[in-house]
């Protein structure tokens, strides 16, 4: 079993819609949970951090964290042609070392 | 965020020769590096952790004779690529952590630098 998992997709949404995207992950100390975009043939960007439960909201995007149930997601509102992207879960567990989920590819639709 | 370097973006070498990534933390120390590699269509694949003064902790399957890392200084670790071959194309990625806060209460966030696209021909 993978510690962090994602939905690989693809994950289709019209322009406009909300985003969710979604990931478990297994250390449950687990600590510090990231998510990265990436682009095709660039390397990855920190768009959210979160460590404590709840939401944390910047701008369009909204990440969520509950440790009961490990489980972390990301919101995309008002989704954009330009947030299609592949999106990467990361947990931080005790070694302090990331550990990446493999993936969601995401696509908006114009 | 924090800015995260890596030269050179591209090269191109002869199977045989070996070639030098730089990764540079910019406005950060850096204590810990992280080398990925990635090839098209697929996840990070961690290749070894880089460790400033100390030597460098590879993944299970990576050669670290073929794979050099040197972190002289909290802001450079170099990854040299030795007698590459065409297998050894891909996108090489590094990643460096900031660490801030207390003791007890430190976060860590990992910054990535943009990737060196290395063809062996």
């Amino acid at each position: 079993q993978k510690e962090v998992e994602q939905n690989s997709g693809p994950l289709s949404v019209p322009e406009g819609a909300i985003a969710s995207l979604n990931c478990t992950y297994s250390d449950r100390g687990s600590q510090s949970f990231f998510w990265y975009r990436q682009y095709s043939g660039k390397s990855p960007e920190l768009i959210m951090f979160i460590y404590s439960n709840g939401d944390k909201e910047d701008g369009r995007f909204t990440a969520q964290l509950n440790k009961a149930s490990q489980y972390v997601s990301l919101l995309i509102r008002d989704s954009q042609p330009s947030d299609s992207a592949t999106y990467l879960c990361a947990a931080t567990g005790s070694a302090r070392q990331l550990t990446f989920g493999s993936g969601t590819q995401l696509t908006v639709l114009p | 965020g924090a800015v995260v370097s890596q030269h050179p973006s591209w090269v191109i070498c002869k199977s045989g020769t070996s070639v030098k990534i730089e990764c540079r933390s910019l406005d950060f120390q850096a204590t810990t590096m992280f080398w990925y590699r990635q090839f098209p269509k697929q996840s990070l694949m961690l290749m070894a952790t880089s460790n400033e003064g100390s030597k460098a902790t590879y993944e299970q399957g990576v050669e670290k004779d073929k794979f050099l890392i040197n972190h002289a200084s909290l802001t450079l670790s170099t990854l040299t690529v030795t007698s590459a071959h065409p297998e050894d194309s891909s996108f090489y990625i590094c990643s460096a952590r900031e660490v801030w806060g207390l003791a007890g209460r430190k976060s860590y966030e990992q910054y990535f630098g943009p990737g060196t696209r290395l063809t062996v021909t």
